[in-house]
């Protein structure tokens, strides 16, 4: 069975300040991996998406990394800003089921 | 391109009743998945249907069923609901091995 964390469940930064947020995993045999935004009480916004082929994907301030072979992935948000403030998920889609797979969150407070 | 759309966007139910949720998938997708997600937790996978047909399934009870028409429209059905069953209800739709498509979701509150 699938397992993703995700470390640290909360982070407080001033602005300005570069984010970095883990994703783990505990069994690497994965379709892609997917990084999403979630505001309070909203559905969830897609960020960025790397096949198990790649290693990193870029979309503007945002830069995601994947090893699949240890389990894991980080999410690197550059020059971070009080619109950033949201709970970000990752989730993984495994080769042998038919679902994703998601860590309970990371919840970023970007202080102003 | 539209989005996943879902509807409602909220509903407040007694214990024991059913609900209906209802998901238009994006356009090209044909393959739709529901999860549910508890306050402070990520979300749960609920089933999957591809072609209409369920092609897979989470750890949730057969009062969990779901359909999909023809168009890739989903619904979902809760029978004999808990106050357990509380939580945001997403849907999304993906096609292949894409990365998937999410709704705003319905909040579920039973009381």
């Amino acid at each position: 069975k699938q397992e993703v964390t995700q470390i640290p469940a909360a982070l407080s930064v001033p602005e300005g300040e570069n984010l970095v947020l883990n994703c783990s995993f505990t069994d690497s045999a994965i379709y892609n991996l997917q990084w999403f935004r979630q505001d309070p009480g909203k559905g969830l916004t897609s960020l960025l998406l790397i096949q198990s082929s790649q290693r990193e994907q870029t979309s503007g301030r945002l830069n995601a990394s994947l090893d699949k072979s240890s389990g894991r992935s980080t999410l690197y948000i550059a020059a971070s800003q009080p619109g950033d403030s949201a709970t970000y998920l990752c989730a993984v889609k495994g080769e042998e089921d038919y679902k994703l797979s998601f860590g309970a969150g990371t919840t970023v407070t970007v202080r102003a | 391109e539209t989005g996943v759309t879902q509807s409602p966007t909220h509903l407040i139910k007694t214990r024991g009743q059913q609900v209906t949720l209802r998901c238009s998938s994006q356009s090209g997708h044909n393959t739709v998945s529901w999860y549910q997600q508890a306050l402070g937790q990520g979300p749960q996978f609920i089933f999957q249907y591809y072609r209409e047909e369920e092609n897979g399934r989470g750890n949730f009870p057969p009062r969990f069923s779901g359909l999909q028409f023809p168009n890739y429209s989903s619904e979902l059905n809760v029978n004999a609901l808990e106050l357990d069953d509380s939580a945001l209800y997403l849907c999304a739709s993906s096609w292949g091995l894409g990365g998937y498509t999410f709704g705003s979701g319905t909040r579920l509150t039973v009381v």
